[in-house]
Formats: C-alpha cells, structure tokens, sequence
C-alpha cells in the first residue's frame, strides 16, 4: 500500500510570494491533517479536514490556508510569504471517521519550503 | 490548555546503553498519548502508543506506560543501538473528534558505537 505522497519536497520561495502545497492520503483516508515543523517552534498543528470539511483549524494567520478534494488529496497555500513561513511541512492521513476511538495517523516525507 | 513537556536533549549515549526520554502532560479529561520518531530527512513513524490510564505500549524493544498519577508517558528502551539514533516527539490527542496531535519539543537521541 503507497503511502502518504507530499510534493514538492523542497521549494524555495522569495518573500511575498505565494506557494501551493500538495499532499495524497494513503488510498482509502479521507482525513488530512497539516503541520508545520520549525526548529523555533517545534511541530504546531495547521489545519485538519474530513470529507472535504475543514474539522478544525490550529493559530496561524489567514495567509495559511488549506482545502481537500472530493477524492480526499489535500492542498494548503500560504500566501505573502514571510521569511519565518521556512520550515518542514508535514502531512498526516488518517482512516478515522468522526468520534470513535483514536487510529494511528501515517506521516508522509514532508516538504521543505525555503523562503529568501 | 493542553500540552506536553519533553525532556531536552540532545541525549548521547554508548550502544546497548539504557535509555530514559521523560515526557509529562497537561490536559483534560483523557487523552491518547504516543511516541513518535523521525529519522534524518524524513517524516515522522508512529513507535507506539497508549489510549488510557495503566496502558503499556511498546514497540522495537521501547517501552512506555501511561501514567495518569504523574501525568507521565516515559519512553525506556534496555539497550539502544546506533540505529535508534533519531528525533524522538512524545504527543497526545485530546479528543475523540479531532486528529490534532500536540507535540512536545522533541529530543535528539544520538548513539555512539
């Protein structure tokens, strides 16, 4: 079974830039999840979706976006980049339909967005 | 609010050596926790995990049991080898409708032949 694909897997961005993220859940996973990865931050939730509905959303400003497809690929954007948006984004699926015990999440490689 | 405090490191300890990554929590109710790893370059791989309170979890020869007394989900592992040498994130999910995970700061482990 493929697993979680993100592409690119790596960028680099000028400031004030916009940049288009791609992420394919393992087949048969209609939850995507989002984070981003900094050595500052740590590893800070960004958005969830289910069923093409964003289910919840973490503290990051309106220039990080996301949305889902019907056939459960998701895509986040980041718009006007800024200099600090650098990091390792990481995409995780997951089998779990709402409420239900918890299922594990599959991490795909990540992508690493350089901006200048 | 909810959250995790992981032990800093970078840990660096000789093969077969015991290893101890101390992880406790804040949160409410009762929350799933897991040990997550990431190997240079790539994402991050679930090691194990624990849903409630006594639960052990274990995987590759760690260990790690949820505590709910002490709030605490340590990872243990009897003798580490040069390949456990990794970035280890101890995590939990708070709630049954949502896949948010929060992270702790995570903890380089680095072992020397």
């Amino acid at each position: 079974k493929a697993g979680v694909t993100q592409t690119p897997r790596y960028l680099i961005k000028t400031r004030g830039q916009q940049v288009t993220l791609s992420c394919s859940p393992i087949s048969g996973h209609r939850s995507v999840s989002w984070y981003q990865q900094t050595p500052g931050q740590g590893l800070q939730f960004l958005f969830e979706y289910f069923s093409e509905t964003q289910r919840n959303k973490g503290n990051f400003p309106g220039r990080f976006s996301g949305r889902q497809f019907s056939n459960s690929r998701s895509e986040m954007n980041v718009s006007t980049l800024e200099l600090g948006d650098s990091a390792l984004y990481l995409c995780a699926s997951n089998l779990k339909n709402q409420g239900g015990s918890y299922n594990e999440q599959f991490f795909g490689p990540g992508t690493r967005l350089t901006v200048l | 609010g909810n959250s995790v405090t992981q032990m800093e490191g970078p840990v660096t300890l000789s093969e077969e050596a015991f290893l101890t990554i101390n992880c406790t929590y804040t949160a409410t109710g009762y929350p799933s926790l897991f040990w997550y790893v990431q190997y240079p370059g790539e994402g991050l791989q679930l090691l194990l995990k624990a849903t409630k309170a006594d639960d052990k979890g274990s995987n590759k020869g760690f260990e790690a049991t949820y505590r709910k007394e002490t709030t605490s989900f340590h990872l243990e592992k009897g003798s580490v080898q040069v390949s456990d040498s990794a970035v280890y994130f101890c995590a939990l999910n708070y709630s049954g409708a949502t896949n948010k995970l929060i992270f702790g700061t995570g903890t380089l482990l680095a072992v020397q032949p």
